[in-house]
């Protein structure tokens, strides 16, 4: 089944403690973004890479880092988590640069509830 | 900038009404791509419609239709025949395609309407 897989789903810490959040696609997708959900503001981006180690800054990149070191996996890592980053973090894959719009649909992970205390 | 508003914060309808969804944007590009996602108590979001800027036509997908006014950057969806499973948020978003750098495959999303489907 293709699909963009996440974890944990959810994640309790406390301020410092470094936590990586995975992502996993298995449709051999180029595009990979990470996205955080808070109330009242929607998605917003944090990172995107067009591919394997091509990664840069979306809108609210502060306090995160990724990496991509295989197609298939791209990592959310905050190295010291802080409550502002309570949040829900969505990742998600599409074709990539060049696929026709009709093909180019981005699939969305499950989300990961966070909580930073 | 591309921004994405969503003005309605709530909305409730009864089943088997229609009931529609306000989503307004603001962008200097002529090409783009418009987008409604659901998003069921499960969190997954879930693409619903999508519109072309350079088509005329509004897009539907069963009891989803939307209504694109390109001058008015207005982009509202319409459910009809709601149906219970139809509660979720729902997210407008904007997407250009022709974008580099960081714009590439962004999807810029409003804040989100919370509908509700009495029975």
């Amino acid at each position: 089944e293709a699909q963009v897989t996440q974890n944990p789903r959810y994640l309790i810490t406390v301020t410092g403690k470094k936590l990586t959040v995975t992502c996993s696609q298995n449709m051999n997708h180029e595009y990979m973004s990470w996205y955080r959900q808070d109330p009242g503001l929607g998605l917003r981006q944090i990172y995107y890479s067009m591919n394997v180690e091509v990664t840069d800054k979306g809108d609210v990149p502060e306090g995160y880092k990724v990496s991509r070191k295989e197609k298939r996996n791209f990592p959310l890592i905050l190295e010291s988590p802080s409550p502002n980053q309570t949040s829900l973090y969505f990742c998600a894959s599409s074709l990539g640069f060049g696929t026709p719009f009709q093909e180019d649909e981005q699939f969305f992970g499950p989300g990961t509830r966070l909580t930073v205390l | 900038a591309q921004t994405v508003t969503q003005s309605q914060p709530e909305m409730s309808v009864q089943e088997a009404e229609t009931v529609t969804l306000s989503c307004t944007y603001d962008t200097s590009e002529s090409d783009y791509y418009l987008f409604w996602y659901k998003q069921p108590p499960s969190r997954q979001m879930i693409l619903v419609i999508r519109q072309e800027a350079y088509k005329q036509q509004n897009a539907t997908e069963n009891r989803f239709s939307v209504n694109f006014q390109k001058a008015a950057k207005s982009f509202s969806l319409k459910i009809s025949d709601s149906q219970l499973g139809d509660a979720a948020m729902y997210f407008c978003a904007y997407r250009n395609p022709n974008a580099g750098g960081t714009s590439y495959g962004k999807l810029t999303f409003g804040q989100g309407t919370i509908l509700t489907v009495h029975p």
